[in-house]
């Protein structure tokens, strides 16, 4: 089956930049998607189709795809991004893989 | 703008059958070219994929779970329903329903506000 692996936490000051990787192998031959989700909330999909980003999604969210790792970026980091962040692929084996979905903290 | 809205018991007994609905609201259910699926998180863990559902009643089901799965859809009410078998305490979570644009965009988007359901006697 196939596994996405992305770093249990990542933490940043306000109006830093944030990378939160995602690893896969060949991650880069697939289409990734990331969800943010605030404390008690649903999923909210930020980045498809690796750096597309749906209507609504500030252009401060950014996506990038190559080799084994795929990195969902933040700039200029605000208090309201904190939150857990997913990344997710369709694997023709596997169907629908999460990563375990990484914790951002804004200092 | 389409809106989705889980509804269903929020306590389960061990060993009983889990029931959830999804009602899709804005828009048709049957409409574009969209699966529609079940999503589920433990308290403080990951998402899991549960399946999903074409209108035409196609389904394809999380291996781990496809055995205690049944999704199916009512076209007519602009619904569709999730059915998990055997429950133990390890299917207690939240679960959400969402659109699924599988296989060309095979991304979920939106998704409604999620439901907690707990297995316990």
């Amino acid at each position: 089956s196939y596994v996405l692996t992305q770093p249990p936490s990542v933490s940043v000051a306000p109006g830093k930049t944030a990378r939160i990787t995602c690893g896969g192998n060949n991650i880069g031959s697939k289409s990734v998607h990331w969800y943010q989700q605030k404390p008690g909330q649903a999923p909210v999909l930020v980045i498809y189709y690796d750096s597309d980003r749906p209507s609504g999604i500030p252009e401060r969210f950014s996506g990038s795809n190559s080799g084994n790792t795929a990195t969902l970026t933040i700039s200029r980091v605000e208090a309201g991004d904190e939150a857990d962040y997913y990344c997710q692929v369709w694997d023709s084996s596997s169907d629908v893989v999460f990563g375990g979905g990484t914790k951002l903290t804004v200092l | 703008q389409v809106q989705l809205q889980e509804s269903g018991p929020g306590l389960v007994k061990p060993s009983q059958t889990l029931s959830l609905t999804c009602t899709v609201s804005g828009g048709s259910i049957s409409s574009g070219s969209y699966y529609w699926s079940w999503i589920r998180q433990p308290a403080g863990k990951g998402l899991e994929w549960i399946g999903r559902i074409y209108t035409s009643g196609s389904t394809n089901y999380n291996p781990s779970l496809k055995s205690r799965v049944t999704i199916s859809v009512d076209t007519s009410k602009n619904q569709f329903s999730l059915k998990l078998s055997s429950v133990t305490a390890a299917d207690t979570a939240v679960y959400y329903c969402a659109r699924d644009g599988f296989p060309a965009e095979n991304w979920f988007d939106p998704w409604g506000q999620g439901t907690l359901v707990t297995v316990s006697s």
